[in-house]
């Protein structure tokens, strides 16, 4: 079947690392994404891993895939406030042509 | 390159009525996929449009329809609206075909949409 489960919420002090957790269940995904997603608006396309990644890094972003186990992580170096907002783990499925997201994780920053 | 545009930005309506909400895709996107955001349920699949076809849909009831024009423009409609129906309406565009299309959407800011 098609889930995607993350913890609600997370909260870390500035200048940390934070790190966001989603576990997936369909074997079939193709790639997985983060959102993010801030008061009023859309969600933003953060970053992405295909299938058969282990790891992916853009600046302050790790992407961690444990495709054995269908965990991702999300981890953000030096945690701003502006990175407060909801990070979303999510997969596509090929045949689908659809992405299913997690509930959301909202990350809130501490002084 | 003009994002992904949705209107109106809020809608007020009333039980029992109909209402249509509209998404301009990126120029070149075929794909339009609409969801529906609300606290308790988070982000639910309604369907996925693709040169004007329903590719695919959600479990959602027939009071849900959606249609897409030959300019990939695409709208929703709610009709007989009820007070669960009170959301936040995103609509997102991809090129829609190849590996690219699963590079992740494109979200417009939505539509805010409260049935009283």
């Amino acid at each position: 079947g098609e889930d995607v489960e993350q913890s609600l919420f997370l909260s870390v002090r500035e200048g940390d690392s934070s790190v966001i957790n989603c576990t997936y269940t369909d074997s079939s995904s193709t790639y997985l994404y983060w959102y993010k997603q801030e008061p009023g608006a859309g969600l933003q396309l953060l970053t992405y891993i295909f299938s058969n990644m282990d790891m992916k890094q853009d600046q302050r972003l790790t992407v961690l895939l444990n495709k054995k186990d269908k965990h991702l992580s999300l981890r953000i170096a030096d945690t701003q406030t502006g990175d407060s907002a909801i990070y979303f783990c999510a997969e596509s499925i090929w045949s689908a042509s659809k992405i299913i997201f997690g509930s959301g994780t909202r990350l809130s920053i501490r002084p | 390159k003009a994002g992904v545009t949705q209107t109106p930005r809020y809608l007020i309506k009333t039980r029992g009525q109909q209402v249509t909400l509209s998404c301009s895709p990126i120029s070149g996107h075929r794909s339009v996929s609409w969801y529906q955001q609300t606290p308790g349920q988070g982000l639910q699949f309604l369907f996925e449009y693709f040169s004007e076809t329903q590719r695919n849909k959600g479990n959602f009831p027939g009071r849900f329809s959606g249609r897409q024009f030959s300019n990939s423009r695409s709208e929703m409609n709610v009709s007989t609206l009820e007070l669960g129906d009170s959301a936040l309406y995103l609509c997102a565009s991809s090129t829609g075909q190849g590996a690219s299309a699963n590079y992740g959407y494109t979200f417009g800011s939505g539509t805010r949409l409260t049935v009283v």
